[in-house]
């Protein structure tokens, strides 16, 4: 079974440039999740969908990020425009069912963004 | 709110030495529990989850931790370290109704020779 797929996996920008990450998450698996992991820290969830509706993004930044994902499979973050804060790992997660408590996440290798 | 609290940020130990990493939570229900992994470059990777029943969880790998709720703690321990287990590990809290993970800054586990 392939795992949680995730492009770029480094990418490399301005300050106020705009990047996009991609994520593919495992096959039949309804719910997918964003998470922003900065260095020395612990991930922090951005956004949480099911299917193709937003369960949770509370803590996501929205004057500048934005997350969809079309037809209920792949996913797209976005940052426009980049701040130097921004630098991070950007992990995608997805569980199989409705992202219950207990439920297993499966995590992808994530894209890391340096923001110079 | 739920929190977690990983002691110690960078744990050493020497290979075949036990590991004990430590992680205590709050939450204002019962709380369920995992223990994550995450080697250099990877994504994290589960190694064990409390939801009920027994408190002492088995992992992969050869690791187990005990729930106790009275001391709200869920520590991560392996009998004899491996050179493989170094990494970094997370521990995480969720709750019912609450639908997400909350995780601990981490501990970077190094294994010396």
């Amino acid at each position: 079974e392939a795992g949680v797929a995730q492009s770029p996996r480094y990418k490399i920008i301005e300050k106020r440039q705009s990047v996009a990450f991609w994520c593919n998450p495992i096959s039949g698996h309804a719910t997918l999740y964003w998470y922003q992991q900065i260095l020395g820290q612990g991930p922090k969830l951005l956004i949480q969908f099911q299917n193709n509706g937003v369960v949770d993004d509370s803590q996501l930044p929205k004057d500048r990020f934005s997350a969809e994902r079309l037809k209920g499979v792949d996913s797209t973050l976005k940052i426009q425009p980049a701040k130097l804060e921004d630098s991070a790992v950007y992990l995608c997660a997805s569980s199989l069912v409705g992202g219950g408590y207990q439920e297993t996440q499966y995590f992808g290798p994530g894209t890391r963004l340096l923001v110079l | 709110a739920q929190s977690v609290t990983q002691l110690g940020s960078h744990v050493s130990v020497s290979e075949g030495a036990l590991v004990l990493l430590r992680c205590n939570y709050s939450s204002s229900v019962p709380p369920y529990l995992f223990w994550y992994v995450q080697y250099p470059n990877q994504g994290l990777q589960l190694l064990l989850k409390y939801t009920t029943g027994a408190t002492l969880v088995k992992g992969i790998n050869g690791f187990e931790a005990e729930f106790k709720k009275s001391e709200t703690s869920f520590h991560l321990t392996k009998p004899s370290a491996h050179m493989s287990d170094a990494a970094e590990y997370f521990c995480a809290v969720s709750e019912l109704g609450a639908q997400k993970l909350v995780f601990g800054q981490g501990t970077r586990l190094t294994i010396n020779p």
